[in-house]
């Protein structure tokens, strides 16, 4: 099973900046890693599939990097509603298809 | 618009059943791949099982094989999830979703709004 961990746990960030969160798989998943976000008492939102795809309606202030092992969601200028819980997920080598734990970001 | 509408959570007692089903709408049901993943309370995400086009693959996280099965009707655009000999662990958001055409364009996309499963006595 590929495990995936998340760093940071937690993101504060200030309404405007930059942030940058990262993800590692223990094992190459290619390119097939996706992110996702998801806000309290909502379900999971695409953002970006095979690293750097943004999905249909994605804002382009999001933006995915990385191959391998290592991969990166930028996000460029952080607006309100981007305060959220970010999760990537391998569907390279399943099953089963693993997340991370997550990353949550909030407000400075 | 693509939309996934699960229905079947309840509240059910530790060994118990339920049956959670997912209509789908918006797009070509039996062209996907479709999943189920869970969600615990105040927890990350975990991927229970996933189901190919025809029926005739499926495949399951360990903590639920020999418990659970996940089936679909493509006439009807329907997923289910029987789950048996439920456990207090199995508590959670169930949320299906969309999967790819083939095994490497796989991702899942878009998801239902959830369905909440409480194993409690």
């Amino acid at each position: 099973e590929i495990v995936m961990t998340q760093s940071p746990a937690t993101l504060s960030v200030s309404p405007g900046e930059r942030a940058t969160l990262s993800c590692r798989a223990s094992q190459s998943v290619s390119s097939n890693l996706a992110w996702y976000q998801q806000k309290p008492g909502q379900s999971p939102r695409l953002l970006i599939y095979r690293t750097s795809i943004r999905a249909t309606g994605i804002p382009a202030r999001f933006s995915g990097s990385g191959s391998g092992t290592e991969f990166t969601l930028t996000i460029s200028s952080l607006q309100s509603e981007d305060f959220a819980v970010y999760y990537c997920l391998q569907y390279d080598n399943w099953p089963p298809f693993t997340f991370g734990p997550g990353t949550k970001v909030d407000i400075k | 618009e693509v939309q996934l509408v699960e229905s079947g959570g309840n509240l059910v007692q530790p060994g118990g059943s339920l049956r959670l089903s997912c209509v789908a709408s918006g797009f070509t049901f039996s062209y996907y791949w479709m999943s189920w993943v869970r969600q615990a309370p105040g927890k990350g995400l975990e991927w229970v099982a996933n189901i190919k086009q025809d029926g005739g693959e499926n495949y399951y996280v360990d903590s639920v094989k020999g418990r659970f099965t996940i089936s679909r009707d493509n006439a009807k655009s329907l997923l289910y999830l029987q789950m048996n000999s439920l456990r207090a662990e199995d508590s959670a958001v169930y949320y299906c979703a969309r999967g790819g055409t083939d095994y490497s364009r796989n991702w899942l996309d878009p998801w239902g709004q959830g369905t909440l499963v409480t194993v409690s006595s």
